[in-house]
């Protein structure tokens, strides 16, 4: 089965550069989310979207940003980079229903080291 | 506001015991859905198990069940007959009910981490 895609693996930047994160979700899933988790840390909810518009936020700074585009991928955004944003930052997908008994599958995550 | 208490940041078990993972969670809402995940080293996040708050039967997923006692506001997680390969962070997470499809993200407990031990 198909699942989350996320690239790339594995990403080096130095302080106050940008990166982007991609994310493509399962195919018919309607609800895409950004999530970071810093060393030892439970995964933080940053932004969502249901079908293409944002439709949660979380504790997302504002030197991020992201959209989800026409074909339902996603691309996170991050500018002006600190070494605080060193993090594994996952994507997930789930499919919406009238219940909240649908996962949220995640993607391998991106691994991001600023230094 | 929603929360996941998970108490144990480590804990140890035999090889083919079982173990149980604890979560308590605090919600207003009446109905919500609760989840378990497991983060193995390699990074990845794996869905294991779901109970929703009106489901009145325990959820059971092959060796995970959970072990929900809505009165108390838990949602313990069962691996019975434990693996080598069970070993792993693992996560309770909580969704609390949205109509309209605008809010379904996952709040999650810090995490149990949990060692196999041949």
């Amino acid at each position: 089965a198909a699942g989350v895609i996320q690239s790339p693996r594995h990403l080096i930047k130095e302080k106050r550069e940008t990166a982007t994160l991609k994310c493509y979700p399962i195919p018919r899933h309607d609800t895409v989310y950004w999530y970071q988790q810093g060393p030892g840390q439970d995964p933080q909810f940053l932004i969502s979207f249901y079908e293409k518009m944002q439709s949660d936020k979380g504790s997302i700074p504002d030197r991020f940003s992201a959209q989800q585009f026409s074909d339902y991928h996603s691309e996170l955004n991050m500018s002006s980079l600190e070494l605080g944003d060193s993090a594994l930052y996952f994507c997930a997908s789930s499919l919406t229903t009238g219940e909240n008994n649908s996962p949220l599958h995640f993607g391998n995550g991106t691994r991001l080291t600023v230094t | 506001a929603q929360k996941i208490t998970q108490t144990q940041p480590g804990m140890f078990v035999q090889e083919k015991e079982a173990v149980t993972l604890d979560c308590t969670y605090d919600t207003s809402d009446q109905s919500y859905g609760l989840f378990w995940y497991k983060q193995p080293s390699s990074g990845e996040m794996i869905f294991l198990i779901y109970q929703g708050s009106y489901d009145e039967q325990n959820a059971t997923e092959g060796r995970y069940s959970l072990n929900f006692q809505k009165a108390r506001k838990s949602a313990n997680l069962v691996i019975s007959a434990s693996q080598l390969g069970d070993s792993a962070m693992y996560f309770c997470a909580m969704r609390e009910n949205s109509y309209g499809g605008a809010t379904n993200k996952l709040i999650f407990g810090t995490g149990t981490l949990l060692a196999v031990q041949p």
